[in-house]
This record gives structure tokens, sequence and C-alpha cells, in this order.
């Protein structure tokens, strides 16, 4: 089964500093993968996802990812946040089992942008 | 509708009631998800639904737990003699089609066994 680890549990920034928030996956075949985000009393929302193609992929509010199929890595970035980025931060994986298209989900990361 | 729509937004019961959670998925969307978000278990996969029918309910963490789709629309999860460890954020999510990846997801709703 696949799995989904996201090292950062908590990450205090200041605004304008640069965000990476790692995210690595177990699962030797092929997979889509995905970063949701969940703003303080909303639900989760779509941030960027990988297919196929441009292992580079850019996202909503200026965020994106990279897609390193060698180390089984799809990192996080954003080069400067801001006080509204404060979020919690699901990276998630979607392998093809023909069992339809669930989502295995990362323990998330929350992430706190001080003024 | 707009997005997906999820009922009762709170639910509070007693140990040992039941309990049924609706979900309204995205018009026209066929493939409809159940996760589990709870402070121990991270988000967790409960059960998919295509049209009517549950091609995989692997998730499902024990007997007590069901859940039925009608009409190629509305979900309803049912827990019957709930337990206090059942009390999470139970989340629904929708999709196109199942070949479609992006999974839209409604508000949740937040069940607290006492």
């Amino acid at each position: 089964a696949q799995s989904v680890s996201q090292h950062n549990h908590h990450v205090i920034l200041s605004e304008a500093a640069s965000l990476e928030l790692g995210c690595n996956y177990s699962y030797g075949g092929t997979v889509n993968l995905f970063w949701y985000v969940q703003y303080p009393g909303q639900h989760l929302q779509l941030l960027l996802k990988y297919f196929s193609g441009d292992p580079l992929v850019k996202g909503i509010k200026g965020f994106e990812a990279e897609f390193i199929k060698s180390k089984f890595s799809f990192n996080l970035r954003k080069p400067s946040v801001q006080w509204s980025d404060t979020a919690e931060y699901f990276c998630a994986v979607n392998a093809f089992t023909g069992g339809g298209n669930k989502l295995t989900f990362g323990t998330g990361t929350q992430l706190k942008v001080e003024l | 509708g707009a997005g997906v729509s999820q009922s009762p937004s709170n639910k509070v019961t007693e140990k040992g009631k039941d309990v049924e959670l609706r979900c309204d998925p995205i018009s026209g969307h066929t493939a409809l998800y159940w996760y589990r978000q709870s402070l121990g278990q991270g988000l967790e996969f409960l059960i998919y639904f295509q049209g009517n029918s549950a091609p995989d309910k692997s998730g499902l963490p024990s007997d007590r737990f069901s859940a039925e789709r009608t009409g190629g629309s509305v979900s309803t999860l049912t827990i019957q003699r709930t337990q206090q460890e059942d009390s999470a954020v139970y989340l629904c999510a929708s999709s196109r089609d199942r070949f479609t990846d992006t999974q839209y997801f409604g508000p949740g709703t937040r069940l607290t066994v006492l």
C-alpha cells in the first residue's frame, strides 16, 4: 500500500520568507500527486496537482511543487509567504490500483505566518 | 449544486447510539468518496462509490460502519453503536468520474461521541 510522509508538522515563518514543505511517498508505480490546503474554518481545497509532463507544477496563490521521481518526492514551495497563507497543508497521492481514485494523505503541515 | 455539501455540520451523540451523516456531491459527479480526519490518524480513506455501487470499502474501520448511495447522488454514512474513538471529522468528496483525479471536498461533519 502507498504511504505519504510529511516531515514538517509545524512551521512558523515571517512574512516574505520562503517556504518549502517536504513530501515523500512510497509507491513504485504510476502516481498522481496533490497538495491540498485547509485554511482555518474552511474545507480542503486543491492547491496544485501533478499528473504527467513537466515535473514543476504551478498552483494557485503563487505555490509550486516539483516532482522528483528518483527521490519519490513532491515538495511544495513558495518564494515569499503571506500572512494569509496560514493554514494546514496536506500532500496526497493517488496510486492506480484499480480501486478508484482514493487519496492517501500525509499527516499535514501546520503553517503559521507571522506579521 | 455549487459544491459538495454535508449535513449536519456538527453532531454530538452518546456512546452506543447510531448516527447518519449525509453528503450531497457536486451535480453530475459520478464518483463519491468518504474520508475521516482525526487527531491520531490524520486523513483516512473510508469508502468509494462509482454511481450507486461501492467498489472499494477497504477503509471502513469496522462492520459498524456502512454507507449507501442512491440515485447516483446523495450518500449516507451510517455508524452503528458509536464509540468514542469514532469521534472525528467525516469528509465527503466527489469527482467527475473515477478517472478524474481532482476531488472536491465538502466542509465535513464533526462527530463527537460522548
